[in-house]
């Protein structure tokens, strides 16, 4: 089963703190997706990846940043937290497969608590 | 822009009863669909997908979707459900343009009543 695992299921930070979201599968899959669930707005994409070292802007990108040094790893990182950034982070993979396109495998996601 | 619309934002039903959820989609070409759902507590996963063919698809748990071109739509159905179809519900769209990515809607709660 393909697994994609998020180190952090809670984090509660304090509004200036730079913060990690590190998400890691183990399927070998090209793309990865950063998304934020807010009740009532459902996903939004934050940033997404095709490829090591590369990275494309979602529909949120503001106040967030990525990393892609691995296959296997995509961190989100905040620079500088803010309340508005308190919310449920989902990191998502698929692989780069034309016949299986925008089927997502989602981690169990990281409740962001920024105080 | 794509968009994905769902109907309903929260749904009471009681077991037994039968369940639609509605969802449609703006995009004129050739798409992919889905649902996802995401049980109390656990992750996102996938319910079923449309990519081609048969435009009426089954996934699991019994729940079914039919894909209606000439509607944009792509409503989820199961024609009795169980307390432990609790859950929300996303449906999502990608087109086959590579450059797109995927569109998910808002989601529906459903919550059933034991």
């Amino acid at each position: 089963d393909v697994k994609v695992t998020q180190s952090s299921r809670y984090l509660v930070k304090r509004t200036g703190e730079k913060v990690f979201l590190e998400c890691v599968q183990d399927m070998d899959h090209e793309n990865m997706f950063w998304y934020r669930q807010d009740p009532g707005l459902g996903l939004r994409l934050i940033y997404f990846s095709y490829d090591v070292k590369m990275k494309e802007k979602g529909d949120i990108p503001e106040g967030y940043s990525v990393s892609r040094e691995k296959k296997e790893r995509f961190s989100l990182i905040l620079e500088s937290a803010s309340t508005n950034q308190t919310s449920m982070y989902l990191c998502a993979s698929s692989p780069f497969d034309s016949a299986n396109t925008g089927e997502l495998f989602f981690g169990e996601g990281s409740r962001l608590t920024v105080l | 822009a794509q968009s994905v619309s769902q109907h309903n934002h929260h749904v009471i039903l009681s077991e037994a009863a039968s369940l639609e959820l509605g969802c449609n989609y703006s995009y004129g070409g050739t798409v992919n669909l889905f649902w996802y759902v995401q049980y109390p507590g656990q992750h996102l996963q996938l319910l079923l997908k449309y990519f081609s063919g048969d435009p009426l698809v089954k996934g699991i748990k019994g729940f079914e979707a039919e894909f209606i071109k000439s509607k944009f739509s792509f409503n989820l159905r199961k024609p009795s459900v169980q307390w432990s179809d609790t859950a929300e519900y996303f449906c999502a769209v990608i087109s086959m343009n590579r450059d797109d990515k995927i569109i998910f809607g808002k989601g529906t709660r459903l919550h059933i009543l034991p």
